[in-house]
């Protein structure tokens, strides 16, 4: 089957950098996106993977292993505009988005 | 340039009514898509529509969801016999090709509270 998790919520302090981690479980994979979500509002893109590896893009990075079915976003220098939940989710076989239930980050002063 | 689009905002019904949902793509996008999001989860996958075609609606949850895309463009997303468990966001996004790897681009959504 399929099965993507990641953790409930995390706290960090601003300024700092904080690791949100995502594993999955699928027969077939064609990707890995990540969206930001503050709440009451539409999810936005962040970053794509398809490849293992890192992407950096400014404060935001992410990172895949397909083999380990694993992927991060880190975020560094972090803003208290970052508190948002953080989704990740998977393109399986049928190329269709698999969704975690994403991560709720709190950043604190 | 204008993003996807959704109305109404806000949606509050009783049990048992009709209602519908708007989505108005980017410009020139082929592929829409709607999901619905409760509290602390991520989208849930209900139908994708490639140009004006339902490609794939395995994830309409019965036959009281219906959605259409006539002219490829504009899709209404129609519950018939609310119920409450209904209740929830209705996010729509669209991408220029749908080809699955493509970035989804999303609404506000419209939240939807049957009473």
């Amino acid at each position: 089957g399929q099965n993507i998790d990641q953790p409930t919520e995390m706290t960090a302090t601003e300024g700092a950098i904080v690791q949100i981690n995502c594993t999955y479980q699928t027969s077939g994979f064609n990707g890995l996106f990540w969206y930001q979500q503050h709440a009451g509002e539409a999810p936005t893109f962040l970053s794509y993977n398809v490849l293992d590896g890192l992407e950096e893009k400014g404060r935001f990075s992410s990172f895949l292993s397909r083999s380990k079915g694993y992927s991060y976003l880190l975020l560094k220098e972090l803003q208290m505009k970052d508190s948002a939940s953080y989704l990740c989710a998977m393109v399986d076989s049928n190329y269709q988005l698999i969704w975690g239930a994403g991560t709720k980050l709190i950043i604190k002063p | 340039g204008a993003g996807v689009s959704q109305t109404p905002s806000n949606k509050v019904t009783e049990k048992g009514k009709y209602v519908e949902l708007r989505c108005d793509p980017i410009s020139g996008h082929t592929a829409l898509y709607w999901y619905r999001q409760s509290l602390g989860q991520g989208p849930e996958f209900l139908i994708y529509f490639q140009g004006t075609g339902a490609a794939d609606d395995s994830g309409l949850p019965n036959d009281r969801f219906f959605a259409v895309r006539p002219e490829g463009s504009v899709s209404t997303l129609k519950i018939q016999r609310t119920e409450r468990g209904d209740s929830a966001v209705y996010l729509c996004a669209s991408s220029s090709t749908g080809t699955g790897t493509d970035t989804q681009y999303f609404g506000p959504g419209t939240r939807l509270t049957v009473l």
